[in-house]
């Protein structure tokens, strides 16, 4: 079973700022199947980048996402304020599927 | 537009049962793998069961083997998440999602609470 530790858990950041959130798997994962996602109090999760660098419809070119094995990097370059919000990896390719314990940025 | 909507949370108490269905539109729902993903509350995401297109395989979070069945009715463009034995640590907002290459699609959640 693969386990997703993302670092760190909270990121105090400003507006303009460059966020870099990292998650690492205990054992090598396809890098064609791994996701990260932002989500907003009281929504559902957002994709944002699948197969670990490729952007979702519609996300920003402010988001890239890179890495490969067992570390992973979702870089965010000149935040904005909607951006401050809860992000999560995900592994996807065997059962069991894992998600990261989320890394929390939020307005320094 | 592709659209997941659950529905079927509640209030139960421990040790009751309850069935979350997730009604699929605006894509070929037979043609997708589909999973079930909880949220107890402030807490993170958690994967729950996988189901394939035509039902012959599905996984479970060891945390629900034998309490919880996924399942589907491709007829009717529709995934269930039968849930038995409920637990105060199954509460949580549950997802549906569709399992394909990029998860790139999810329900806006229906509420579980499992409290005496």
């Amino acid at each position: 079973e693969i386990v997703l530790t993302q670092s760190p858990g909270t990121l105090s950041l400003s507006p303009g700022e460059r966020a870099t959130l990292s998650c690492r798997a205990s054992q090598s994962v396809d890098s064609n199947y791994f996701a990260w996602y932002q989500q907003k109090p009281g929504q559902a999760p957002r994709l944002l980048i699948y197969g670990a660098s490729s952007r979702a419809t519609g996300i920003p070119d402010r988001f890239s996402g890179s890495g490969s094995g067992t570390d992973f990097t979702l870089t965010i370059t000149r935040l904005e304020p909607e951006d401050f919000a809860v992000y999560y990896c995900q592994h996807y390719r065997y059962s069991p599927y894992a998600f990261g314990q989320g890394t929390r940025l939020e307005i320094k | 537009e592709v659209q997941l909507v659950e529905s079927g949370g509640g209030l139960v108490h421990p040790g009751g049962s309850l069935r979350l269905s997730c009604a699929a539109s605006g894509f070929t729902f037979s043609f997708y793998w589909m999973s079930w993903v909880r949220q107890a509350p402030g807490k993170g995401l958690e994967w729950v069961a996988t189901i394939k297109q035509d039902g012959s395989e599905k996984y479970y979070v060891d945390s629900v083997k034998g309490r919880f069945t996924i399942s589907r009715d491709n007829a009717k463009n529709s995934l269930f998440l039968q849930m038995n034995s409920l637990r105060v640590e199954d509460t949580a907002v549950y997802y549906c999602a569709r399992d394909d290459d990029t998860w790139g699609y999810w329900g806006q959640g229906s509420l579980v609470t499992v409290s005496s």
